[in-house]
């Protein structure tokens, strides 16, 4: 079946740290892979995307993800963060054959100044 | 500029009294989606459209129904909401299928309210 996981609920980092936040998934073929984040009471906003290509991706904000096959992983990068970025950040993966999202539970940013 | 425009922001409502949250969309989309999100936690698909062909979940209580009359608006109603519907409500729209290389797009949310 298809899935993603976010091991990590809860990351607390200091401002001007480096962040990385994981993401694995599970799925048959090729991935067509999602970074969105939430700021509190607000929807989920598209952060980047991966289809297919270089396998590193750049988004918005100063964020990157790298695609590994290998390691089913999709791990967003920011090399130094800012007290903004708190909030909360789902990875998700395209189901195939469906109009489903499936969406990891999500990493809830803390920053510290 | 806002794409997908959900409206009320914030909604309160009594415990069984129906409540209708709209969603329009600029993009043009064949796909429209209705999520319920509860505090801390993912995004639950409820049901979705394509042109006007509605997919309801298997798990989506009947006590949400959905309309979209055209292929910009598209409601979530609430028969009769219970305490459990307290939720953040988040309408997004697609051009086909995720597993197509199709991008989702989300409003703001409408915080619903059940007291």
């Amino acid at each position: 079946a298809q899935s993603v996981t976010q091991p990590d609920i809860h990351i607390t980092v200091s401002e001007g740290a480096s962040l990385e936040l994981r993401c694995n998934y599970s799925y048959g073929a090729t991935p067509y892979l999602f970074w969105y984040v939430q700021s509190p009471g607000q929807g989920l906003q598209l952060l980047l995307k991966y289809f297919s290509g270089d396998t590193l991706v750049q988004g918005i904000k100063g964020f990157e993800a790298e695609f590994k096959r290998s390691q089913s992983s999709f791990n967003l990068r920011k090399p130094s963060v800012h007290w903004s970025d708190a909030a909360e950040y789902f990875c998700a993966v395209g189901a195939s054959g469906t109009y489903k999202y499936i969406f990891g539970t999500g990493t809830r940013l803390k920053v510290l100044a | 500029d806002a794409m997908v425009i959900q409206n009320p922001r914030y909604q309160v409502t009594q415990f069984g009294k129906p409540v209708t949250l709209s969603c329009s969309q600029t993009l043009n989309h064949n796909v429209m989606y209705w999520y319920q999100q509860k505090s801390s936690q993912a995004p639950k698909l409820l049901f979705h459209y394509y042109d006007k062909d509605f997919n309801n979940e298997a798990d989506t209580p009947d006590n949400f129904q959905s309309r979209r009359p055209n292929t910009s608006f598209c409601f979530l109603d609430i028969r009769s909401p219970g305490l459990g519907d307290t939720a953040m409500y988040l309408c997004a729209t697609s051009r086909g299928q995720g597993g197509t290389g199709n991008t989702i797009y989300f409003g703001e949310g409408s915080w619903l309210t059940v007291v």
